[in-house]
């Protein structure tokens, strides 16, 4: 069946270096890919998306490229703040129905 | 921004217990789903709903579970009898359509606890 595979956590990062969050996934078709963003005790958020291959996702300054070669959606940030430090999800979906996710990565930032 | 609500925020209950757990969608959504998270690990979908009826289930969504859109606003998720492993939060989420790249939309949990 279809899935998706996230780099394991936590990712440790100091204030303004680069992140990136790989995501690669199995799925047949032609999967929509997403990445949502949990903050501390709170929900989940769509951070970006992407419907198509070479598509690029972008806001709040992370971008991720939907690669249908890799089978990739790696999530990047080129400077991170301790403001970004949650839980991020990659997921697929097709036709719009449910999401599957990955375990989710962890990601803390220090000053 | 209109958002997806849900309540309680945690209950705390006994095994065996009955417990519901309500959602409010997007108003003008067609598609509710209900997923869960365990402690630390990924986010799992349970079942989808559509049109007053089940559209597709996961394997964890077996006999004990049900789903109920009452009075056409709220969306509620019942488990009849509660067991310590259905300790989770879990999220309501709603969304529009089924097009390809649609955004389904999250509330913020209802983190339960089985004692």
């Amino acid at each position: 069946g279809d899935s998706v595979t996230q780099m394991e956590g936590p990712v440790t990062l100091s204030e303004e270096a680069f992140l990136t969050i790989n995501c690669t996934y199995t799925a047949t078709g032609y999967p929509s890919l997403f990445w949502y963003v949990q903050y501390p005790g709170e929900g989940l958020q769509l951070l970006l998306k992407a419907t198509k291959a070479d598509d690029k996702g972008s806001n709040k300054g992370f971008e991720a490229t939907y690669r249908k070669e890799t089978t990739s959606f790696h999530l990047e940030k080129g400077s991170v703040q301790v403001s970004d430090s949650a839980v991020y999800f990659c997921a697929l979906n097709k036709q719009g129905d449910k999401l599957i996710f990955g375990t989710g990565t962890r990601l803390q930032v220090f000053p | 921004e209109p958002e997806v609500t849900q309540t309680p925020s945690h209950q705390v209950t006994q095994m065996g217990q009955e417990v519901i757990l309500r959602c409010v969608p997007i108003s003008n959504h067609l598609y509710f789903y209900w997923y869960r998270q365990i402690l630390g690990q990924k986010v799992e979908f349970l079942v989808s709903f559509y049109n007053n009826e089940i559209s597709e289930k996961s394997e964890i969504f077996d006999d004990q579970f049900s789903v109920e859109r009452p009075d056409g606003s709220n969306f509620t998720l019942k488990i009849r009898s509660t067991k310590l492993e259905d300790s989770a939060m879990y999220f309501c989420a709603s969304s529009p359509d089924l097009l390809p790249g649609n955004t389904i939309y999250f509330g913020e949990g209802s983190w339960l606890t089985v004692v």
